[in-house]
Parts: C-alpha cells; structure tokens; sequence
C-alpha cells in the first residue's frame, strides 16, 4: 500500500531533550516536505526537499533540522525543543511530474508532539 | 513570509446549501491548490489550478484561479454531512524558479454541516 508513515504518532517531551521524528515514503517519490499545523494558523511549511541531499526552507524552519540522505526518509530534528514547537506535524511527499500528479502531496498520519 | 487569507474562518450551514469560501494573498503564485482535512487526518488534495481565470470543477466542487493570480475560491454545491472539515487553499510557485516546492497554505475554513 502506497503510504507515508510518521513515527511517533504522539510525544510528550521537556524543553532541551533533542528529538527526532522520522517520515517515510514508499512511493518513490522525490519531493518530501514537513509541516507544523496549529489553530488558527493553518498548516506553515518548514522544509522541504526536492530531492535526495538537496533541502530548502520553508517559511517556519527556525529551531527545526532536516535531512535527506536517502530518498525514502526526512526526519525532522529539534535538537533544543521549546514549548512553542507544541504542535501536530505533518510529513508529505509527490511526484516530481508536471500537471496534477505532480500536484498531489500524499500526508503522513501526523505526529502530535507536546513540549513542557 | 507570505500570507493567504482565507475566509471565512468557520461555516455552519444546512445540508443542501451550496458553500463558497475564498482565499487572498499579497503576492501573485503561479498555481491554486484546494485541500481538504478530515478529523485525524492529514490533508487531500481535491482541485488544482494553473492558469489565471482558470475554473476546474471536480463533482461538486467548483475552483476558480483569480485574474489576477493572487486569489482563488472554492463553491461546493448541495452540501451532504460528509463534506464535514477543513478546508485549505495553499499556493505554490513555478517549476523551475528558485521558491519551487515551498507551499505556503491559508489559515483554513472549517465547515460544519447540520443534516
């Protein structure tokens, strides 16, 4: 089954603990992208990669690590996490083609991440 | 960063209504994406737009990419319960320039539907 998985699907952690959470996709698909949803804010882009070793930023990545070394995984790092990090986040992959399939983000699960 | 606005914020309505909502930004982008979110879930995209003036139907929903390039709407019609969710609209940048794959979304419209 074609899917993106996220891991852990909840966390509750201190401020300072360094924490990783992993994404994965099985669908062979270049462009992978993180991003942190909270009320009223809609969902804001941290990174995202075009494609293996290559990452950029999105409009929120202050306090957030990435990396793609290979093309199936992009974990999100926080190596000091804060309160304000409090968030649920979502991983996402798509094709790298043109028209609508290159349009179609596939979401992970979510991971729901609380930072005392 | 750059912002869309969307509006309205929330919507309660009838079954059977049609719904419109519409997003806004400061900056022109070269495609419209329409996204829906159901409880616990992450988003699914339901239309895309790649021209100024362009309107896209997909069943009943109906998008349109503003003349200008920085609006766009969203209409469903004859509303049913499970179009129950989130609503987002995001917009994206040309293949090829250097903002390419950054996804910048609006802040969401929540819609409730009283059968």
């Amino acid at each position: 089954e074609a899917q993106v998985t996220q891991n852990p699907r909840y966390l509750i952690t201190v401020t300072g603990k360094k924490l990783t959470v992993t994404c994965s996709q099985n669908m062979n698909h270049e462009y992978m992208s993180w991003y942190r949803q909270d009320p009223g804010l809609g969902l804001r882009q941290i990174y995202y990669s075009m494609n293996v070793e290559v990452t950029d930023k999105g409009d929120v990545p202050e306090g957030y690590k990435v990396s793609r070394k290979e093309k199936r995984n992009f974990p999100l790092i926080l190596e000091s996490p804060s309160p304000n990090q409090t968030s649920l986040y979502f991983c996402a992959s798509k094709d790298s083609g043109l028209g609508l399939a290159g349009e179609t983000q596939y979401f992970g699960p979510g991971t729901r991440l609380l930072v005392l | 960063g750059q912002q869309l606005n969307q509006s309205p914020q929330s919507m309660f309505i009838q079954e059977g209504e049609d719904v419109s909502m519409n997003c806004t930004s400061s900056s022109i982008f070269n495609t419209w994406l329409w996204y829906k979110q159901d409880p616990g879930e992450g988003p699914v995209l339901l239309i895309a737009l790649y021209k100024a003036g362009e309107l896209t139907s997909n069943g009943r929903l109906t998008a349109q990419f503003g003349i200008t390039r920085k609006d766009s709407f969203l209409n469903i019609s004859a509303s049913i319960p499970s179009d129950v969710g989130i609503y987002f609209c995001a917009g994206q940048h040309n293949a090829g320039g250097t903002s390419y794959g950054k996804l910048t979304f609006g802040q969401g419209t929540i819609l409730t539907v009283h059968p």
